[in-house]
């Protein structure tokens, strides 16, 4: 089993600021996937990155995939209240999922 | 098709009841899988199915815990002799299992066990 670790655990920001959250292991992974949660709600699949050192951009939202494709990063700017919710990453190969990172913006 | 379906949403039982969950997902998606979330975590992989075989079970998954897709389609979760411990949010998800696409997975939005 591949442990991921994900961080920060809470984060809790302003409308219009920026923030990275980050997704890492010991492990090689041959895909990684980012969902977001919403209270109540089941995950939903924001991207999938497969290649080391690969960018992704959604928007607002950026994903990279460490080049060694043990950790990646989501970075969001300009935050905005409807970000709100938790941000889980997961390893494509074995369906593991890190705890989570539990984003609230603030108006 | 409108997604992947669980029924029910939410389940209050007490303890020692047995309770089953159904899950149906996405047509013509061969996998199906099943997890567990409490709150404050992500999902915690329970088990999966690609059509009817059950692949793969997590040790987390006791002897109370069975899964079923008899026929490849629906799925059902049963836990026997509920425990408090089981409360919690139980996830399904559908992936097609081929092609570039096989490993995306489409969540349901869950049943959410209580056990009082």
């Amino acid at each position: 089993t591949q442990l991921l670790e994900q961080s920060p655990q809470f984060l809790s920001i302003q409308e219009g600021e920026n923030l990275t959250v980050y997704c890492n292991s010991s492990s090689v992974f041959s895909s990684l996937q980012w969902y977001r949660q919403e209270p109540g709600e089941g995950p939903v699949l924001l991207v999938t990155v497969v290649t080391g050192g690969e960018v992704k951009k959604l928007k607002r939202l950026t994903f990279q995939f460490g080049d060694a494709r043990k950790d990646s990063s989501l970075h969001i700017t300009a935050a905005q209240p409807g970000d709100t919710g938790l941000y889980l990453c997961a390893g494509a190969d074995d369906m593991r999922f890190g705890a989570g990172t539990r984003l609230t913006v603030k108006p | 098709d409108t997604g992947v379906s669980q029924d029910p949403r939410h389940k209050i039982t007490k303890r020692g009841q047995n309770v089953t969950f159904r899950c149906d997902p996405i047509s013509e998606h061969n996998r199906l899988y099943w997890y567990r979330q409490t709150l404050g975590q992500g999902p915690e992989f329970l088990t999966y199915f690609q059509n009817e075989a059950q692949l793969e079970k997590s040790r987390l998954l006791s002897d109370r815990f069975s899964a079923e897709r008899p026929k490849g389609s629906f799925s059902t979760l049963e836990i026997q002799r509920t425990e408090q411990g089981d409360s919690a949010m139980y996830l399904c998800a559908s992936s097609s299992g081929e092609g570039r696409a096989k490993n995306i997975q489409y969540f349901g939005a869950g049943t959410r066990l209580s056990v009082l």
